[in-house]
């Protein structure tokens, strides 16, 4: 199975900074890696798939790169709905594993 | 709009089975394949099983293999999720999810996402 890590697993910040998240995987998984975030007692959002091709309805504050076996999240301007914790997950080969979370709080 | 609806969860003992359901709506529901992500309280995502658009083909964690069977019935909308067996690791939330693009073809995300049902295995 591909093993995802994420970096850090936690982070302050306030809103109206930049904050970037960094995903790896054990392997490389191409451009195969999609990111979610998921607000307390709510289901997870897709932000992000193929690594860098923003979801419709999200915002453009939020942007994701990499390929093979490393990749980042980046997001531009932090607003105050954004504080949530954020998972990478690949999606090369099942089981289509996720990242253990990034949890992002206000500072 | 697409929905999302999964109900059967509960609590059950060790041992017993329980199947969930995943009712559709707002899309061409065997146009696309589905899966089943869990969450154990206070902790990560876990892939746990997906399954094509035509149900031919299935796909399972190894923590479930064997134990959890998942399948479709395009004629009711409806997605299920069969669990035998069941111990107290696989206390979570159980969430159903839409692929992100029709017939199965890359890329592969998951778009739609349903509000979860709570599974407690416990004496």
């Amino acid at each position: 199975d591909i093993q995802m890590t994420q970096s850090p697993s936690s982070l302050s910040a306030s809103v109206g900074d930049r904050v970037t998240i960094t995903c790896r995987a054990s392997q490389s998984i191409s451009s195969n890696l999609n990111w979610y975030h998921q607000k307390p007692g709510k289901a997870p959002k897709i932000l992000i798939f193929a690594a860098s091709n923003l979801q419709s309805g999200v915002p453009s504050r939020f942007s994701g790169s990499g390929s093979g076996t490393d990749f980042t999240l980046t997001i531009s301007t932090l607003q105050p709905e954004d504080f949530a914790t954020y998972y990478c997950q690949q999606s090369y080969s099942t089981p289509f594993t996720f990242g253990p979370g990034t949890k992002l709080d206000i500072k | 709009d697409v929905q999302l609806l999964e109900s059967g969860g509960g609590l059950v003992q060790p041992g017993g089975s329980l199947r969930l359901s995943c009712a559709a709506s707002g899309f061409t529901f065997s146009g696309y394949a589905m899966i089943w992500v869990r969450q154990a309280p206070g902790k990560g995502l876990e892939w746990v099983s997906a399954i094509s658009g035509s149900g031919g083909s299935t796909y399972y964690a190894d923590s479930v293999k064997g134990r959890f069977t998942i399948s479709r019935d395009n004629s009711k909308n409806t997605l299920y999720l069969q669990m035998n067996s069941l111990r107290g690791e696989d206390t979570a939330v159980y969430y159903c999810a839409k692929y992100g693009a029709a017939a199965g073809t890359r890329p592969y995300y998951f778009d739609y996402w349903g509000q979860g049902t709570l599974v407690t295995v416990s004496s």
